[in-house]
């Protein structure tokens, strides 16, 4: 079975400063991919970046970036520069390639970003 | 707007009741997927359709039953409604795995 773990229920940051997400994940396929998704106040939920397993290089989406350890199984979110806007659940998702296509997610870490 | 329609929007109903809630997929998005999302459980993966068919089911109660027709909008059936189906129901749609999810902005249903 394939189980995602968020330790940090709760956040919080500077405006303008660095935060960084964790997220441990289980795995025994060989093939799969990580994603961060988004969820502000509005409850959309919106994908920030997304990483294959096959990759050794970090994804990065602007001021997004990812710290990918595949022997730890780790896989934490940076956020640079952060804005008011970036308040929101944060979400740690995995998807085996092939097969079942579902994702599971980890209960989310709520971030919020102070003025 | 993420492509994903989600129909309605909010749902209030009573204990016992019955529901439909709808789901139109990205255009070109042959799978569907079906979410709970709920206070003390995160999301819950529900079922998948991948054109026309059933393709996965999650943790889907009985109660609970859902379709994917012919033009590749979903429906997810909620029957015999208890106040512990309040949640959010997330519909989404992707082409396939590897590019990840594109969500609706979800229904929100009550019991009472």
């Amino acid at each position: 079975a394939q189980t995602v773990t968020q330790s940090q229920p709760e956040m919080s940051v500077q405006e303008a400063e660095t935060v960084t997400l964790s997220c441990t994940y289980d795995t025994s396929e060989s093939n799969y991919y990580l994603f961060w998704y988004k969820q502000p106040p509005s409850r959309q939920m919106i994908l920030v970046i997304r990483q294959e397993a096959y990759k050794q290089q970090n994804a990065t989406e602007n001021r997004f970036s990812v710290n990918f350890q595949k022997a730890a199984k780790s896989f934490s979110l940076k956020i640079s520069d952060s804005q008011l806007g970036d308040t929101a659940m944060y979400f740690c998702a995995l998807g085996r390639q092939g097969g079942s296509e579902k994702l599971v997610f980890g209960k989310g870490t709520k971030l919020t970003v102070n003025p | 707007d993420s492509g994903v329609t989600q129909t309605p929007k909010h749902l209030i109903t009573a204990t016992g009741q019955r529901v439909t809630l709808r789901c139109s997929p990205r255009s070109g998005d042959l799978s569907v997927y079906w979410y709970q999302q709920s206070l003390d459980q995160g999301l819950q993966f529900l079922i998948q359709y991948y054109n026309g068919e059933e393709r996965a089911k999650g943790n889907i109660l009985e109660r609970f039953s859902a379709q994917q027709f012919p033009d590749l909008h979903s429906e997810l059936n909620l029957s015999s409604l208890e106040l512990g189906d309040s949640a959010l129901y997330f519909c989404a749609s992707s082409p396939h795995t590897t590019v990840g999810y594109t969500f609706g902005s979800g229904t929100r249903l009550t019991v009472v």
